[in-house]
């Protein structure tokens, strides 16, 4: 069965501090990699999708940036985190033979100070 | 491009009681895909089910069934006999059937009350 890893739980950052979220899955090959950010009681907001090793797509600009170095690894990054970068992150995978249906890891809660 | 449209922000239903989550939704693609998902407070997204554009019979899974009306465009996900721990945020999505991208809805809060 595929399961999908995301750490940290939460984080704690000062502004202006570097990220690193981690996202892995297990059991699947070649998925469908995304990155989503939630604000408190609102949406999804789709931050990056990556369709293959090195390919990433950001739906949304911003000092967030994505990396998938292999392919069921996924790593969202910043050089300098802002005030407006504090949320929940959610990392995601989906597979075309599952009618990409999209399955979520248990997320990170991202506190900037 | 893809919109889904949740125009209920927050819910109340009886315990054991039914209730329908409405969902609408616009694409120009002919071919897609429908889903719902349960955010409960700890945060984790949970798939709920599914329903494919050309699927002839509404999809049903335990307690869950999707009402889905294609020329209305409509999704709506109907929980049958609610349980306390059905309390929580859920979601509509969709995406084209042949691409991974999904588009959200910003969400329902339901709460049920014993």
């Amino acid at each position: 069965s595929q399961t999908i890893h995301q750490w940290p739980a939460t984080l704690v950052q000062p502004v202006g501090s570097p990220l690193s979220l981690e996202c892995t899955v297990e059991g699947t090959s070649n998925p469908n990699l995304y990155w989503y950010r939630q604000a408190a009681g609102r949406g999804l907001q789709l931050l990056f999708y990556s369709v293959g090793i090195g390919q990433i797509s950001s739906e949304v600009p911003q000092n967030l940036s994505a990396s998938r170095p292999q392919d069921r690894q996924f790593i969202l990054s910043s050089k300098k985190l802002l005030l407006s970068d504090s949320g929940f992150y959610l990392c995601a995978w989906s597979v075309l033979a599952r009618a990409a249906v999209q399955f979520f890891g248990p997320g990170t809660r991202l506190t900037v100070l | 491009a893809q919109k889904i449209t949740q125009t209920q922000p927050g819910m109340f239903v009886q315990e054991k009681e039914a209730v329908t989550l409405d969902c609408t939704y616009d694409t120009s693609d002919p071919s897609y895909g429908l889903f719902w998902y349960k955010q409960p407070s700890s945060g984790e997204m949970i798939f709920l089910i599914y329903q494919g554009s050309y699927d002839q019979q509404n999809a049903t899974e335990g307690r869950y069934s999707l009402n889905f009306q294609k020329a209305r465009k409509s999704a709506n996900l109907v929980i049958s006999a609610s349980q306390l721990g059905d309390s929580a945020m859920y979601f509509c999505a969709m995406s084209p059937t042949n691409a991974g991208k999904s588009t959200f809805g910003d969400g329902t809060t339901l709460t049920v009350k014993p």
